[in-house]
């Protein structure tokens, strides 16, 4: 258990309202994803944290934004949702065990937008 | 680029069968880390293995393991004397190194396969 959760664990929204969604850590890691799952595709890596305000583009970052302004809480924010974005986001952390990195999720929200 | 490939997208077996899952990758790296990770009904994502590219040693946890080829880019699991708790989504995952060996911040995903297994 890598103290990972998120909120909320399921959502439905409008299309064109603004929609954040937060990832808690209690383990102090210094790194922290946003992936999104969607049949076909796996899960891609939307944005990435590599400390506090520090933050970087994954493969699909178009239509998100993310904040840090804390070691345990990385946001995930669609500033005007989509149907597209319709997902199940996973929030990750990076650990270090046996000498190389390991990311491990938390429980994933379910965000359906209408 | 970096690539994943799960061909099998589902495979149902009848308990007690052995199943094997398939995970090829593309990278043209000669450092890098292989994940396979377990998606049960519930939702949650668990991580099972990491091997890195040095390593071909194949691993046993159980009744769980892995066969890893770099002559055919391939990291194989193998499900022994399958139970219907093993239904899952199993996905294989690619990370390059970094510039300190370690694995990077981006886990490439293939689109995983689904296991069902049958009393």
């Amino acid at each position: 258990d890598a103290g990972i959760t998120q909120s909320p664990r399921h959502k439905v929204t409008e299309t064109g309202t603004p929609v954040t969604l937060r990832c808690h850590q209690t383990e102090n890691h210094r790194y922290m994803y946003w992936y999104r799952q969607d049949p076909g595709h796996g899960l891609r890596l939307i944005h990435y944290s590599y400390g506090v305000k520090d933050t970087d583009k994954g493969e699909v970052s178009d239509g998100y934004s993310v904040s840090r302004s804390k070691t345990e809480d990385f946001l995930l924010t669609l500033e005007s949702a989509t149907s597209s974005q319709t997902s199940v986001y996973f929030c990750a952390i990076s650990e270090n065990r046996g000498g190389t990195d390991t990311q491990y999720f938390g429980p994933g929200t379910r965000l359906t937008v209408l | 680029a970096q690539k994943v490939t799960q061909a099998q997208t589902e495979i149902s077996v009848v308990e007690k069968e052995d199943v094997t899952l398939d995970c090829v990758y593309e990278t043209r790296d000669t450092t890098y880390y292989l994940f396979w990770y377990k998606q049960p009904p519930s939702g949650e994502l668990v991580f099972l293995i990491r091997r890195n590219s040095f390593d071909e040693q194949n691993e046993i946890s159980g009744r769980y393991s892995w066969n890893f080829q770099k002559s055919t880019s391939s990291f194989n699991f193998t499900i022994t004397a399958s139970q219907v708790v093993d239904s899952a989504v199993y996905f294989c995952a690619l990370s390059e190194a970094n510039a300190g060996g370690g694995a990077t911040n981006k886990l490439i995903f293939g689109t995983g396969t689904l296991l069902a297994v049958q009393p």
